[in-house]
């Protein structure tokens, strides 16, 4: 199985500032016949399911505001928030569907400063 | 508007069934594949199973293999999980997924609001 892992477990950034999150998977989820990497990011907020924000590690979601965004290839990842508003309060999960069983990150807490 | 529904959760006894269904609106449901996802209170999210927008396709978390069925009834657009001998770590909020094609290997689109499983003597 794909092991993923996420840094920080949390993180608290002031309004306006930058929230950065690591992911990092076990082995690579880059698929060489199409070159995309089968990594997703979802935001999810208290009493809420879960969201999705960016696909194949780095295509923004339609909807999703672009202070979000996606990078990385094979198995290290990182998604970045800009300029962090309070609306963004919520944990960050990545997730691999490159392999069966699909696994998920461990979930980044991102709070207000 | 796009929408997926889940019902049939509840309290259930250790060994005990449920089945859970996912009711889905507002898109051509057979065109996408779906999956199921579990969270256990105060937990993260673990992936449980997924199904091809035809049904020919299924595959399992280990942790359910042999134990749930992922099952989908394109003529009333629906998701269902049966599942059978439950344990104490099943108990979660089960969601239900809509994958952003009609591939197994897709990113999960969008989610249900969820249906609250429940397993104890």
């Amino acid at each position: 199985d794909i092991v993923m892992t996420q840094s920080p477990d949390s993180l608290a950034v002031s309004l306006g500032e930058r929230a950065t999150i690591n992911c990092k998977s076990s082995q690579s989820v880059l698929y060489s016949s199409n070159n995309k990497n089968y990594l997703t990011w979802y935001q999810q907020k208290p009493g809420q399911p879960p969201k999705l924000l960016i696909y194949w590690a780095s295509t923004r979601e339609s909807g999703v505001p672009d202070r979000f965004s996606g990078s990385g290839s094979g198995t290290d990842f990182t998604l970045n928030i800009s300029s962090l508003q309070a609306e963004d309060v919520a944990v960050y999960y990545c997730q691999q569907h490159y392999s069966i069983p699909f696994t998920f990150g461990p979930g980044t807490k991102v709070d207000i400063k | 508007e796009v929408q997926l529904l889940e019902s049939g959760g509840g309290s259930v006894q250790p060994g005990g069934s449920l089945r859970l269904s996912c009711a889905a609106s507002g898109f051509t449901f057979s065109t996408y594949a779906m999956s199921w996802v579990r969270q256990a209170p105060g937990k993260g999210l673990e992936w449980v199973s997924v199904i091809s927008g035809s049904g020919d396709s299924t595959y399992y978390a280990d942790s359910v293999k042999g134990r749930f069925t992922i099952s989908r009834d394109n003529a009333k657009n629906t998701l269902y999980l049966q599942m059978n001998s439950l344990r104490a770590d099943d108990a979660a909020v089960y969601y239900c997924a809509k994958l952003s094609g009609g591939s197994c290997y897709s990113a999960l689109m969008l989610w249900g609001q969820g249906t609250l499983v429940t397993v104890s003597s």
